[in-house]
């Protein structure tokens, strides 16, 4: 079974803090994403990666960054949080054309 | 910017009723994938539909991927409490063949 785990459910930080989120796949998937759900939005992808420190922009990049230093790890950065990016955040990584998701981690910025 | 809408937003029924979800967009997708996300957890994959017409089976839930590949349906016979979720569509096309998520259809099954 492919799992792709996700380091936090919750967290609550306070606006400025800078935030990590990290998610970690064990099937050695070259492709990985991260998406952020919000109601009635659907996901909207933020980044992806498709191979080991390289990345590249989805929808909705800004006030995000991304770090890829080994294949099966993905990170998300918030380097300074803003309340309006209070979200669900969802990772996944990809294998052909199925992708599989985290459990998501449902960040609040105070 | 391809749009994949769904309808409705919501949708509240009584088991062992039968129900009908929409996901419409303008756009051509090569393909079109359909996920369920249960409460505190990500999607889960369903079903992939890549040929206009597709029909696709899967126990109770039937899904449709339009003649156009513009549209898909996903419809439920006897609905069941676990067939409460979230149910997400995602069109797959264009330039950047990015998979695009539909704003989701939060479904609950009441026993």
């Amino acid at each position: 079974d492919v799992k792709v785990t996700q380091s936090s459910r919750y967290l609550v930080k306070r606006t400025g803090e800078k935030v990590f989120l990290e998610c970690v796949q064990d099937m050695d998937h070259e492709n990985m994403f991260w998406y952020r759900q919000d109601p009635g939005l659907g996901l909207r992808l933020i980044y992806f990666s498709y191979d080991v420190k390289m990345k590249e922009k989805g929808d909705i990049p800004e006030g995000y960054s991304v770090s890829r230093e080994k294949k099966e790890r993905f990170s998300l950065i918030l380097e300074s949080a803003s309340t309006n990016q209070t979200s669900m955040y969802l990772c996944a990584s990809r294998l052909t054309g199925t992708q599989y998701f985290g459990p998501g981690t449902r960040l609040t910025v105070l | 910017t391809q749009l994949l809408e769904q309808s409705p937003q919501f949708l509240s029924i009584q088991e062992g009723e039968n129900l009908t979800v929409y996901c419409n967009s303008s756009s051509v997708f090569s393909s079109l994938q359909w996920y369920r996300q249960e409460p505190g957890e990500g999607p889960v994959l369903l079903v992939t539909v890549v040929t206009g017409g597709e029909v696709k089976k899967l126990k109770r839930l039937t899904f449709q991927f339009g003649d156009a590949r513009k549209d898909s349906s996903l419809h439920i016979t006897a609905a069941q409490p676990g067939d409460t979720g979230l149910y997400l569509c995602a069109g797959r096309g264009g330039a950047t063949n990015k998979l695009i998520f539909g704003t989701g259809t939060l479904l609950a099954v009441q026993p």
